[in-house]
C-alpha cells in the first residue's frame, strides 16, 4: 500500500472493555511496532514483530496488553479489561528490515472513560 | 541512563528565517540517529537520519549535525515556512537494535 494504515481512527471505550488495535503496514515490509504516546509525550515502545514472530515483548504495559500479526502482514494490538491511563494514541510503524527507516501510521487514539 | 532529550520544548519563529532544533542523547553506544516531524493528529513522519560515523547530512532544506563529543544532535531548517509548524522529535537506534528511543519533542511554530 502507499503507507501505514491503521484502524479505528479514534476509540472511544468504558473501563473494563476489551478494545482490538489494527494496523496495515507497507506492502512488504517484514518489520512492525507498536508504540504509545501519552498527550505531549514522545513515543514509548511497546513491541516489534518480525515475520509474524514477536522476540520482545518486554515493552507492553502489563499482562493486559497482547498483540499478534498474521501473514507477515496485518497486525493487531489487543488491550483487556481497560483502564483510564491507556488512555494514549497508539502508533503502528513497519519497515523493510529490522532497523531499517521505520514509517509510521496516522494512529489510534484511544480514550477510556 | 539511556534517554534522548530535547533542550528546548518550544521555539518560535519567524516565516523565511533559519530554525534549529537540538536534541542531546546520553548512551555513547548509539549509532544511529533519526529526526522525524509529527503534525497535530497525525503519525510521525520521517525528515531525515544519521549515522554516528558522519558529523553531518543534508537533505532538501534541513541538516542534521551529529557532535559525538558532547552527544548532540541538531535539525536546522532553513527558510522555515508555516507548513514546517509541528512538533519535531529526534530518536535514537543503536545499531541492529529495533527500539527507537524519543525525546518528547519540540513544537515548531512559524509566524507568517
Amino acid at each position: 500500500g502507499a503507507g501505514v494504515s491503521q484502524s479505528p481512527s479514534n476509540k472511544v471505550t468504558e473501563k473494563g472493555k476489551d478494545v482490538e488495535l489494527r494496523c496495515d503496514p507497507i506492502s512488504g515490509h517484514t518489520a512492525l511496532y507498536w508504540y504509545r504516546q501519552r498527550l505531549g509525550q514522545g513515543l514509548e515502545f511497546l513491541i516489534y514483530f518480525q515475520g509474524n514472530s514477536a522476540p520482545d515483548k518486554s515493552g507492553l504495559p502489563s499482562d493486559r496488553f497482547s498483540a499478534e500479526r498474521t501473514g507477515e502482514s496485518v497486525s493487531t494490538l489487543t488491550i483487556q479489561r481497560t483502564q483510564q491511563e491507556d488512555s494514549a494514541v497508539y502508533l503502528c510503524a513497519s519497515s523493510f528490515l529490522i532497523a531499517d527507516t521505520q514509517y509510521f501510521g496516522p494512529g489510534t487514539r484511544l480514550t477510556v472513560l | 541512563g539511556e534517554s534522548v532529550g530535547l533542550h528546548l520544548p518550544t521555539l518560535s519563529v519567524q516565516e523565511g528565517d533559519n530554525s534549529i532544533i537540538n536534541c542531546a542523547y546520553s548512551n555513547s553506544a548509539s549509532d544511529y540517529f533519526i529526526w522525524y516531524k509529527q503534525e497535530s493528529g497525525k503519525g510521525p513522519q520521517f525528515i531525515i537520519d544519521i549515522r554516528s560515523n558522519m558529523d553531518k547530512r543534508q537533505g532538501q532544506r534541513v541538516t542534521v549535525l551529529l557532535n559525538k563529543t558532547v552527544k548532540h544532535l541538531s535539525l536546522q531548517i532553513a527558510a522555515t515556512q508555516p507548513g514546517d509548524s509541528a512538533v519535531y522529535f529526534c530518536a535514537e537506534n543503536r545499531g541492529s537494535n529495533y527500539k527507537l528511543t524519543f525525546g518528547k519533542g519540540t513544537l515548531l511554530t512559524v509566524n507568517p
